[in-house]
């Protein structure tokens, strides 16, 4: 089967750094990626890891670890607008089925 | 580019009447995908096209849906006849390789209650 772990709420303050954990086990693996998500909103596309390492694209992070089965998203200098939930992806079978996680809820408070 | 667009942005209906959700995903982007979310089952992957073909409709709920993508511009998902537990925001996303990326591009959604 295919499954994706996260945490289902973390809660931090501005100014701070939160760490977003994924865990997946699916039958192939293509890429991990990961989505924010605003209440009422669409998601919105944040970032991508195909090989090991560290992506950085400005106060967002993501990080992978085939060996493990395990990615991470680090959210720096959080603002209030950060609040949303995020989602990390897995593109599994070369590309031909594509699994969610459940979405970790984020609550950034003053 | 205007991104993905959906309609209608909100759907009423009553059981057993046939529902029609329709996309238009980015132009040039060769690959769409269709997704339910609700609270309990969270995002979910009903079909996916690749170059207008269904590749992979192993997430449609039951014979009641239905998706086509009879052109590069335009899909649409049908639901008939329509139940209280298909109540959810269905999503369409478009995406095309960019930079060695893939990138989904999600439409706005249809919120769509079924009494």
């Amino acid at each position: 089967g295919q499954s994706l772990e996260q945490p289902s709420e973390v809660t931090a303050v501005e100014g701070a750094i939160v760490q977003i954990n994924c865990t997946y086990q699916t039958s192939g693996f293509y890429g991990l990626s990961w989505y924010q998500q605003h209440d009422g909103g669409a998601p919105t596309f944040l970032s991508y890891n195909a090989l090991d390492g560290l992506e950085e694209t400005g106060r967002f992070s993501s990080f992978l670890s085939r060996s493990d089965s395990y990615g991470y998203l680090l959210l720096q200098e959080l603002q209030m607008k950060d609040s949303a939930s995020y989602f990390c992806a897995v593109r599994d079978n070369y590309g031909q089925n594509f699994v969610f996680g459940p979405g970790t809820r984020l609550s950034v408070l003053p | 580019d205007a991104g993905v667009i959906q309609s209608p942005r909100h759907e009423v209906t009553e059981m057993g009447q046939e529902v029609t959700l329709r996309c238009k995903p980015i132009s040039g982007h060769n690959s769409l995908f269709w997704y339910r979310q609700t609270m309990m089952r969270g995002l979910e992957l009903l079909i996916y096209f690749n170059n207008n073909v269904p590749i992979d409709d192993s997430g449609m709920p039951e014979d009641r849906f239905s998706a086509k993508m009879p052109n590069a511009s335009f899909s649409t998902l049908k639901i008939q006849p329509s139940e209280p537990r298909d109540s959810a925001v269905y999503f369409c996303a478009s995406s095309g390789l960019a930079g060695g990326q893939e990138t989904q591009y999600f439409g706005p959604g249809t919120r769509l209650l079924v009494l």
